[in-house]
């Protein structure tokens, strides 16, 4: 399989735990995007990196909220101390930047529940 | 990036074509019109993008208007697993700016 990988598939945790998440993305893609998904709304930008480097963040993604990608390789999104609102679906995508115009490629996601 | 507007939600009858429609009135002259689809509990998907000429592929056609301020994907021969959210997004390609997706057009297709 050489699509993007995320797991985990389901995550609940209680609030106030901490949780981390990873995406494997397509090889060789230096883009890695991750964004977030509430019921009934499309995506939401969180963060991307453009191989290691970290280059814009949203507003959406709060000091509780920390992203690595070591390498340019696979990447983390670690939430600290997870509260009710936190509660959505988590899609990774992948790119290739010089390979023409840009497409996303996604994940299937990471659902995380918060009780 | 410009934002888009689309309809909330589509019926279409297996079979028949699906059109899906997108207003980007406030589109710059170097953006991209780009679609993508989720189904449901996945990841959404690229269908197709385009610049200023009309384009077509394996999935879908996409139609832009000569002034460029909407678009129309169309899907020619609607199955039931084409019920999907559709996402229009215009962007500015390779910037590194994100995909806005707004929350799309939700297709039903009829049996």
């Amino acid at each position: 399989d050489t699509g993007v990988s995320q797991n985990p598939r389901h995550k609940i945790t209680k609030r106030g735990q901490n949780v981390t998440f990873r995406c494997d993305p397509i090889s060789e893609h230096n883009r890695l995007y991750w964004y977030r998904q509430t019921l009934g709304q499309g995506p939401e930008f969180l963060t991307y990196f453009q191989n290691e480097a970290q280059l814009e963040k949203s507003r959406l993604l709060s000091d509780r909220f920390s992203a690595e990608r070591p390498k340019g390789s696979f990447s983390t999104l670690e939430i600290q101390r997870t509260e009710q609102g936190d509660s959505a679906m988590y899609l990774c995508a992948s790119s290739l930047i010089g390979g023409g115009v840009e497409k996303l490629f996604f994940g299937s996601g990471t659902q995380l529940s918060v009780l | 990036d410009a934002k888009t507007t689309q309809p909330p939600s589509m019926d279409c009858a297996e079979g028949r074509a699906a059109n899906l429609p997108c207003n980007h009135s406030t589109i710059s002259g170097n953006e991209y019109v780009y679609w993508y689809r989720q189904i449901h509990s996945q990841g959404p998907q690229y269908i197709i993008h385009g610049l200023k000429n009309n384009e077509t592929n394996e999935m879908a056609s996409l139609i832009i208007t000569e002034d460029r301020k909407s678009s129309t994907l169309i899907l020619p021969h609607a199955t039931l697993r084409d019920t999907a959210v559709y996402y229009c997004i215009v962007r500015l390609t390779n910037t590194g700016n994100q995909f806005y997706f707004g929350t799309g057009t939700s297709l039903t297709v009829i049996p």
